[in-house]
């Protein structure tokens, strides 16, 4: 249990197209949804925090209108990386809190998005 | 405000090797401490969890102790395998952070055979 997916596993695109990357959580319910930023070597930057229904939170220095996040459903969240240039290549991770787990702190990771833009 | 301190890498050992990863934190109250393992080109896993002082998580021969006199989680194994290498996270969740993972920033451990 508490698998989460994530879809595409890697993409490579030209610079300044847009890319759409899904995070869902397969088998429970999540409200909230996490995207992380990893560059080779170092650790988890995290972008920002997506609630089913709201806008997304997104941490400080990190461009809204650019990296636009969704959270349409309690077992989808969508990150768009919009005008994509090659300094946004990398790694990206979602996770996902269990709504339905009495245990409120712990989150579920996807296997990673690996964004290349040309 | 909270943050995550962990041994730099990389960590080199031979097969069967006994291992130990230290980490400390800073924290207010009470956190929860994770470490989560990242494989080559994946995601992370969790690899085991204390949610209070002198809880031991424990998983595939891995253990850690949250030792609050201390503020220190480090992560040991035994023997370790050519298996187990990979980047390893240390992380807490504080109670006022929203459930924001805090993460150390990695410690990468090849194991020869």
């Amino acid at each position: 249990g508490a698998v989460v997916s994530q879809h595409p596993s890697w993409v490579i695109c030209k610079s300044g197209t847009s890319v759409k990357i899904e995070c869902r959580s397969l088998d429970f319910q999540a409200t909230t949804m996490f995207w992380y930023r990893q560059f080779p070597k170092q650790s988890l930057m995290l972008m920002a925090t997506s609630n089913e229904g709201s806008k997304a939170t997104y941490e400080q220095g990190v461009e809204k209108d650019k990296f636009l996040i969704n959270h349409a459903s309690l077992t989808l969240s969508t990150l768009t990386v919009t005008s994509a240039h090659p300094e946004d290549s990398s790694f990206y991770i979602c996770s996902a809190r269990d709504a339905g787990r009495s245990s409120y702190n712990e989150q579920f990771f996807g296997p990673g998005t690996r964004l290349t833009v040309l | 405000g909270n943050s995550v301190t962990q041994m730099e890498g990389p960590v080199t050992l031979s097969e069967e090797a006994f291992l130990t990863i230290n980490c400390t934190y800073t924290a207010t109250g009470y956190p929860s401490l994770f470490w989560y393992v990242q494989y080559p080109g994946e995601g992370l896993q969790l690899l085991l969890k204390a949610t209070k002082a002198d809880d031991k998580g424990s998983n595939k021969g891995f253990e850690a102790t949250y030792r609050k006199e201390t503020t220190s989680f480090h992560l040991e194994k035994g023997s370790v395998q050519v298996s187990d290498s990979a980047v390893y996270f240390c992380a807490l969740i504080g109670y006022v952070q929203g459930g924001k993972l805090i993460f150390g920033q990695g410690t990468e451990l090849s194991v020869k055979p």
